[in-house]
């Protein structure tokens, strides 16, 4: 049974502060890795996926990495800003109509 | 991206009444749908996979006659909780997969937030 793990449940860091994110799985049989942001009471908003063959993708100041002989990822935020303070989840999925398995989520506050 | 709507956003009815949630798929054509739970400081946990023309498959645990799902068309499928009861107070969310895409990406939607008094 996939489980994902995501470290630290919290973070607070002061603004401009480069930042890493967790995430680890413990099925490496997997299609792809998805990172999403979660702002309180809103639905997932996808960051960055990860295809399996894949080792890492970018977006803007977002760069997730995946080595998945490890069953690790990590989500790499540049030059944090208030406005990253969110909820970020990790999820994996063995692809197709396979379903997504989450992590806890860690809770980022960026101080101004 | 694509996009995925859910209507209502939020919801408060009575113990013992049914409760619908809706959830649409707008600039694509969705065979699968995914509807999850989200109690707080809790991961998302998948409930049921919907399928388009055939019955939902429904995860462990999950009572299919009290979760009811129904994904009559390519772009919109809906769940009735049946009897709520306060215990089915919770944050759902629909994602959904764009077949023509090979990315394999779910795109959610906004979450409708339940509470049954």
């Amino acid at each position: 049974k996939q489980e994902v793990t995501q470290i630290p449940a919290a973070l607070s860091v002061p603004e401009g502060e480069n930042l890493v994110l967790n995430c680890s799985f413990t099925d490496s049989a997997i299609y792809n890795l998805q990172w999403f942001r979660q702002d309180p009471g809103k639905g997932l908003t996808s960051l960055l996926l990860i295809q399996s063959s894949q080792r890492e993708q970018t977006s803007g100041r977002l760069n997730a990495s995946l080595d998945k002989s490890s069953g690790r990822s990590t989500l790499y935020i540049a030059a944090s800003q208030p406005g990253d303070s969110a909820t970020y989840l990790c999820a994996v999925s063995r692809g197709g109509s396979e379903k997504l398995v989450f992590g806890k989520g860690t809770k980022l506050t960026v101080n101004p | 991206g694509a996009v995925v709507s859910q209507h209502p956003s939020r919801v408060i009815c009575k113990s013992g009444t049914s409760v619908k949630i809706e959830c649409r798929s707008l600039d694509f054509q969705a065979t699968t749908m995914f509807w999850y739970r989200q109690f707080p400081k809790k991961s998302l946990m998948l409930m049921a996979t919907s399928n388009e023309g055939s019955k939902a498959t429904y995860e462990q645990g999950v009572e299919k006659d009290k979760f009811l799902i129904n994904h009559a068309s390519l772009t919109l499928s809906t769940l009735t909780v049946t009897s709520a009861h306060p215990e089915d107070s919770s944050f759902y969310i629909c994602s959904a997969r764009d077949p023509l895409e090979r990315t394999d990406t779910q795109y959610f939607g906004p979450g409708t937030r339940l509470t049954v008094l």
